[in-house]
Formats: C-alpha cells, structure tokens, sequence
C-alpha cells in the first residue's frame, strides 16, 4: 500500500508569513493527490485537487504543486481564518489514504 | 450543490453495533458514490469504503472488511454505515463524503456530512 507522509507535523507561523507544506508518497502516484483543510469540529473541506486545481470557491492564496512522489501545498499569506490542519490524500489507488496532517498554529 | 445531513451522536458497549445514515439532498443518492471517513480522537482521517463507480460495487479498506456495511436507501436518498462488533478502538466521529457528480474527481471528496460521534465504552 502507498503511504503518505506529511511534514513537519507543526508549522508555527504568524498571519502574513508563508506556509509550505509538503506530503510525500512511497511510490509515484502521478498527480492524483489532493488536499484538505480542517478546523476543530468542522468536516474537512477540500482545498487541492490533482496535485494543483483549486476546488471551487478556494482562495488564490493556496497553491499546489508536485508530481510522481513530492507535493506541496503553499499558503502565500497567511490568514487568521488559515489556521488549521491541512491532510494530503491519494485518489488513484486503493485505499485511497490520507497523510498524517500537518497543522499550521499561531507563532 | 449536494448537501448531506448526518444522523446524531451514538453511544454503544464493546461488541455492539452501530448504524449511521447520511441523508442526500441536491441531487439523487443513486447519482452520487457515497464513502464513508472516520477520524479518531485526536487523530487524522480514515478512508473505510465506499461505491467504486469504475468497478460498480462497494469496495472497503482491508482493516473494516468484514465487520463493515454500507448500504443505500434510493427510495429516501439515505445512505447506511454499519459497523458491528464494536471495540474502543472505534470510538470516532464518523463522515460521509462525496464528489460532485458533474465535475468531481473519483475518490477527492468535495462533500462532506457533518460528523457522527460514536463513542464505545463500557
């Protein structure tokens, strides 16, 4: 089974600043790999798909990139409203796994 | 706009069942392919199956194969997740989700329920 690996864990970062965040596979997954946000208590909200298309209605603010095992996802400025966990996700292979996540905290 | 609405919080011993729904409105159930995601305490997401509309059938991970079900209501676009022989270990809050049926991407979930906690303990 591929697996995906999220880091760092924790991005401590102030509102403003730049986050990147980065989820890699054991093996090439292409570009099927998409990303979420999720506040607590909330359901995740999906932010990226195939690696770099923003789902509808997602700010510009939030960038995807990579392909075969390396993606990232970059928050160019972080808002207030930013601050949350953010999960990578493959879509081409069963079973279909989630990373780790990563959450982004006030600095 | 699919919408779905998640059936309320469940509390079960060691061994039981449990069964949650997750009404469909916006569009049909039988046009959606319904999964089910549930996330631990504390912890990350958790694919646990749902419909491949490639394979045509319900496919599910290899860790819920078994104790797992999930079925469809078209007549009241209700989906169902069972869960039986319940442990502590599936103490978790409990998520449908979906693609859009029009422009989604297979297996990337752009809707989701809002939750069902189901707690397991003695």
């Amino acid at each position: 089974e591929i697996v995906l690996t999220q880091s760092p864990a924790t991005l401590s970062l102030s509102p403003g600043e730049r986050a990147t965040l980065s989820c890699r596979a054991s093996q090439s997954v292409s570009s099927f790999l998409a990303w979420y946000q999720q506040k607590p208590g909330q359901a995740p909200r999906l932010l990226i798909y195939d690696a770099s298309n923003r789902a509808t209605g997602i700010p510009a603010r939030f960038t995807g990139s990579g392909s075969g095992t390396d993606f990232t996802l970059t928050i160019s400025s972080l808002e207030p409203e930013d601050f949350a966990v953010y999960y990578c996700q493959l879509r081409s292979t069963w079973p279909f796994p989630f990373g780790g996540g990563t959450k982004v905290e006030f600095k | 706009q699919v919408q779905l609405e998640q059936s309320g919080a469940e509390v079960r011993k060691p061994g039981a069942s449990v069964k949650v729904s997750c009404k469909v409105s916006g569009y049909t159930l039988s046009e959606l392919s319904m999964h089910w995601v549930r996330q631990a305490p504390a912890k990350g997401l958790e694919w646990m199956g749902g419909f491949d509309p490639e394979g045509g059938k319900t496919i599910f991970a290899q860790k819920f194969q078994g104790r797992v079900t999930m079925t469809d209501d078209t007549s009241t676009d209700t989906a169902y997740m069972e869960l039986t022989s319940l442990r502590s270990d599936d103490t978790a809050v409990y998520f449908c989700a979906t693609w859009d049926p029009l422009v989604g991407a297979f297996f990337t979930f752009d809707y989701w329920g809002q939750g069902t906690l189901v707690t397991v303990s003695s």
